[in-house]
């Protein structure tokens, strides 16, 4: 069965510090990996899209890695903002799934002052 | 601006009441899908729709149905709502075979069953 799983489930950090988000997946046969950001009571809205062949991808002070041959992801976040506090969901698609995606459970991340 | 608009974005239900939550996207999207999110679990599949009076089950579709009666319009209906329904409800859309697009969420409905 194809699974996604992030770490950390949740992280708290200052406003100016950088992180590094999780996301290791099993999905096969690959076809491209996504993540979205969820701000509370919203729903997710997408970051970044990955193909097997793309190994970085930035998006503004989001930058997102892919490393298809160990089936692993990371979102970098520089210089953190108060807004960046949200979820940040892993997506993972399915050549063979068609229409269907696999989620992560998500990272819950708090930027405080 | 494309957009999944939700009707709702809290609703407060009584067990046992029969509850409508309403999605509609401006995409000419095919597939249209529910799901609802929980701390802990992530996002899960209710059902999804590819047509219009077409429906498949997802992976917990126990106590919805839904309805598809026009392209843009998808209903999750919730036939006797329980307090383990009591969850965030995203609908979602994606053009036919278009995964690798994404989906686009919905706001989100917050529903309180109580």
């Amino acid at each position: 069965k194809n699974q996604v799983e992030q770490s950390p489930q949740s992280l708290i950090i200052l406003e100016g510090k950088n992180c590094t988000l999780q996301c290791n997946y099993t999905v096969s046969p690959f076809s491209n990996l996504r993540w979205y950001k969820q701000d509370t009571g919203r729903g997710p809205v997408s970051l970044t899209i990955m193909t097997f062949s793309e190994n970085t991808k930035s998006n503004g002070r989001y930058t997102a890695t892919l490393d298809a041959d160990t089936k692993q992801s990371s979102l970098h976040i520089t210089a953190s903002q108060l807004s960046d506090s949200a979820s940040y969901i892993c997506v993972v698609s399915d050549l063979n799934a068609g229409n269907m995606l696999t989620f992560g459970g998500g990272t819950r991340l708090m930027v405080k002052p | 601006d494309v957009k999944v608009t939700q009707s709702s974005r809290y609703l407060v239900k009584r067990t046992g009441e029969k509850v409508f939550l309403e999605c509609v996207q401006d995409m000419d999207h095919e597939n249209m899908f529910w799901y609802r999110q929980d701390p802990g679990l992530g996002l899960r599949l209710i059902y999804f729709s590819y047509d219009v009076k077409m429906k498949e089950k997802g992976d917990i579709p126990e106590g919805y149905s839904v309805s598809r009666e026009k392209k843009e319009r998808f209903s999750l209906i919730l036939e006797s709502a329980s307090t383990n329904q009591t969850s965030m409800y995203l609908c979602a859309s994606s053009f036919l075979g278009q995964a690798i697009y994404g989906y686009t969420f919905g706001s989100g409905t917050r529903l309180t069953v109580v």
